[in-house]
């Protein structure tokens, strides 16, 4: 069964640093979202890409945040300089294929910014 | 506005009925998903409604009722492995593009 892939899973790094996560979504699914995801919270959409074209980065903090989808496929997140309330979950998701109601999520990557 | 609200915890006891409630507020109005998620766990799907009615999968269901903005979950024969938190997201459509949005989840405890 085709899953959506992420890593790092796990990820610590000190305040000022740069981090960045890595998604593949499930083949043929043209949209992918980036998640955060606060502990006892449900998830926040930071962005939403449409093959390559960003379609929402409303909630994305520009000023450190970064996303991209060069060639529609794979997709990374990065944050310069992490502050600690970037402490989360960040969760990778895809949709689009041929059950497309269907949000497919991976794993996450969990970021601990100390 | 978006607004998504449902009850922060719920507890239950093993082989019980437990139903978890969900009121929102949105526009484009595109189906409404509830997904489980295990403490440290990614979302995983559970169930999707666009049309009002109850939908039937197993031990859960899920109803809709569209002019009222208000759906719920209902877990029956509740096991210790359904304690999880639940999401309700709503999906809307935004210029020919879904856009999801999510409540905070309730926290579902399962006692013995």
């Amino acid at each position: 069964e085709a899953e959506v892939a992420q890593s790092p899973r796990y990820k610590i790094t000190e305040k000022s640093q740069a981090v960045a996560f890595w998604c593949d979504p499930i083949s043929g699914h043209a949209t992918l979202y980036w998640y955060r995801q606060i502990l006892g919270q449900g998830p926040e959409l930071l962005v939403q890409f449409q093959d390559e074209s960003v379609v929402d980065d409303s909630q994305l903090p520009k000023d450190r945040f970064s996303a991209e989808r060069l060639k529609g496929v794979d997709s990374t997140l990065k944050i310069q300089p992490a502050e600690l309330g970037d402490s989360a979950m960040y969760l990778c998701a895809t949709s689009g294929g041929q059950n497309n109601y269907e949000q497919y999520f991976g794993p996450g990557t969990r970021l601990t910014v100390t | 506005g978006q607004n998504i609200d449902q009850p922060t915890e719920m507890t239950a006891t093993e082989g019980a009925i437990v139903q978890i409630n969900c009121t929102y507020q949105t526009s484009g109005f595109n189906g409404l998903f509830w997904y489980q998620q295990h403490a440290g766990e990614a979302p995983t799907f559970l169930s999707y409604n666009v049309l009002d009615g109850l939908e039937e999968k197993g031990r859960f269901s899920s109803f809709l009722s569209r002019s009222k903005g208000y759906s719920y979950l209902l877990l029956k024969e509740l096991q210790m492995k359904d304690s999880a938190s639940y999401l309700c997201a709503v999906r809307e459509t935004t210029s020919g593009t879904y856009k999801y949005i999510f409540g905070t989840g309730t926290r579902l405890k399962v006692l013995a």
